[in-house]
């Protein structure tokens, strides 16, 4: 079955870790992009990536990095330096078509920073 | 900037119900416009979509049409089930920074047997 997995679905750490989420598509598709989710709100663009070997910073990218070496593969580093770390985490990917990106979502990582 | 504004939830209807949740948006060009459901503790599923003005996307029993004198994209079911209980997203896309989405802030609908 094509789709995206992330890893784990829960994640403790304690304040000061850095703590690595993995996000894993096998729908060949080129763009995939990071989001976090906090309780009662939208969800907000974190990085996004639209071909191996580069990214962009989207709206809250400060405390965060992310490395894109693999086509089907985008890892997100949540650092000690993101002021409020705990939240949902979700990974999505997409392909273009036309002016449309239709973009198709991973189960999330929930992290938990005490 | 870009935004989507949804109706404030909870919204609880009884099984069979209509179902009408309201989205509106700004955007300076021609954007794509979406629905997703959230289901308890796990990822987005793309529900439906429009992509040009009066456009009308549909899926499950789902309906909502793309209007832009209204810059409206209202969700609506004739018969909800139990099943359908979730967060509901609207969101747009312009297509710029990589495809990236706007998203409303999520409209939670319950509803009860």
């Amino acid at each position: 079955d094509g789709g995206i997995t992330q890893s784990p679905k829960y994640l403790f750490r304690k304040e000061g870790q850095n703590v690595t989420l993995s996000c894993e598509q096998n729908l060949n598709h080129d763009a995939m992009y990071w989001y976090r989710q906090d309780p009662g709100q939208g969800l907000r663009l974190i990085y996004y990536s639209q071909i191996v070997n580069d990214f962009q910073k989207g709206d809250i990218a400060e405390g965060y990095s992310v490395s894109r070496e693999k086509k089907e593969s985008f890892p997100l580093t949540v650092t000690s330096a993101q002021k409020n770390p705990t939240a949902f985490y979700l990974c999505a990917s997409s392909n273009r078509q036309g002016a449309v990106y239709e973009q198709y979502f991973g189960p999330g990582t929930r992290l938990t920073v005490t | 900037g870009d935004s989507v504004t949804q109706m404030e939830g909870p919204v609880t209807l009884s099984e069979e119900a209509f179902l009408t949740i309201n989205c509106t948006y700004t955007a300076t060009g021609y954007p794509s416009l979406f629905w997703y459901v959230q289901y308890p503790g796990e990822g987005l599923q793309l529900l439906l979509k429009a992509t040009k003005a009066d456009d009308k996307g549909s899926n499950k029993g789902f309906e909502a049409t793309y209007r832009k004198e209204t810059t409206s994209f209202h969700l609506e079911k004739g018969s909800v089930q139990v099943s359908d209980s979730a967060v509901y997203f609207c969101a747009l896309s312009d297509g710029n920074q990589g495809g990236k989405l706007i998203f409303g802030q999520g409209t939670e609908l319950s509803v009860k047997p």
